[in-house]
């Protein structure tokens, strides 16, 4: 089956790092996404891996483990506009297929 | 201006209607997607497709068809067949390019049922 998983809610403060876990289950995987989404508004795009490894995208890293079924976002410098929901998407290997987690609602406190 | 985009932003039906979401995108992406996303809930595949005249069921397919008769729309018709129709619904088209890879959503269409 497929399962995605990270934690439902966490809180940080304002100028803190934050650091958001997703494990995953898929029938094949290819790559794994991160999606910021704030309240009302689409999902917009932050990271994509395919290799094992942290990725650094300024104050945002993502890390993939292909052997352990497990990624990370990393938000550092946190600041109050970064209070939003964070989607870990999985991609399947054989087709385009991508499913998501439930998300994870962030909050920040000043 | 590229991009991805859905229209109307809100649209509100009668119970028993069906009713069609457009999606339209000029980014000559070719895999596009349909998902549903539920409050304070993550985002559910409907349906997707790779290619032009070629679409896939999602998890949560029943009450919903498609088509992709040109690679730059891939509308999603919500029928009376569906239970729950109400939610906010998303569009995105997808660009591959090996190592990295993109995804693209439009602004949703937020669908009440009355």
């Amino acid at each position: 089956g497929q399962n995605i998983d990270q934690p439902t809610e966490m809180t940080a403060t304002e100028g803190a790092i934050v650091q958001i876990n997703c494990t995953y289950q898929t029938s094949g995987f290819n790559g794994l996404f991160w999606y910021q989404q704030h309240a009302g508004e689409a999902p917009t795009f932050l990271s994509y891996n395919v290799l094992d490894g942290l990725e650094e995208k300024g104050r945002f890293s993502s890390f993939l483990s292909r052997s352990k079924g497990y990624s990370y976002l990393l938000l550092k410098e946190l600041q109050m506009k970064d209070s939003a929901s964070y989607l870990c998407a999985a991609q399947g290997q054989k087709d385009d297929k991508i499913i998501f987690g439930k998300g994870t609602r962030l909050h920040i406190l000043p | 201006d590229g991009g991805i985009t859905q229209s109307p932003k809100y649209l509100f039906r009668k119970e028993g209607q069906n009713v069609t979401l457009s999606c339209e995108q000029n980014l000559n992406h070719d895999a596009m997607y349909w998902y549903r996303q539920d409050p304070g809930q993550g985002l559910r595949l409907i349906y997707y497709s790779q290619i032009v005249n070629d679409f896939q069921k999602g998890d949560i397919a029943e009450g919903y068809s498609v088509s992709r008769e040109k690679k730059e729309s891939f509308p999603l018709t919500v029928t009376s067949a569906q239970k729950n129709p109400t939610a906010f619904y998303l569009c995105a088209s997808r660009e591959s390019r090996g190592i990295t890879d993109t995804q693209y959503f439009g602004p949703g269409t937020r669908l009440t049922v009355l």
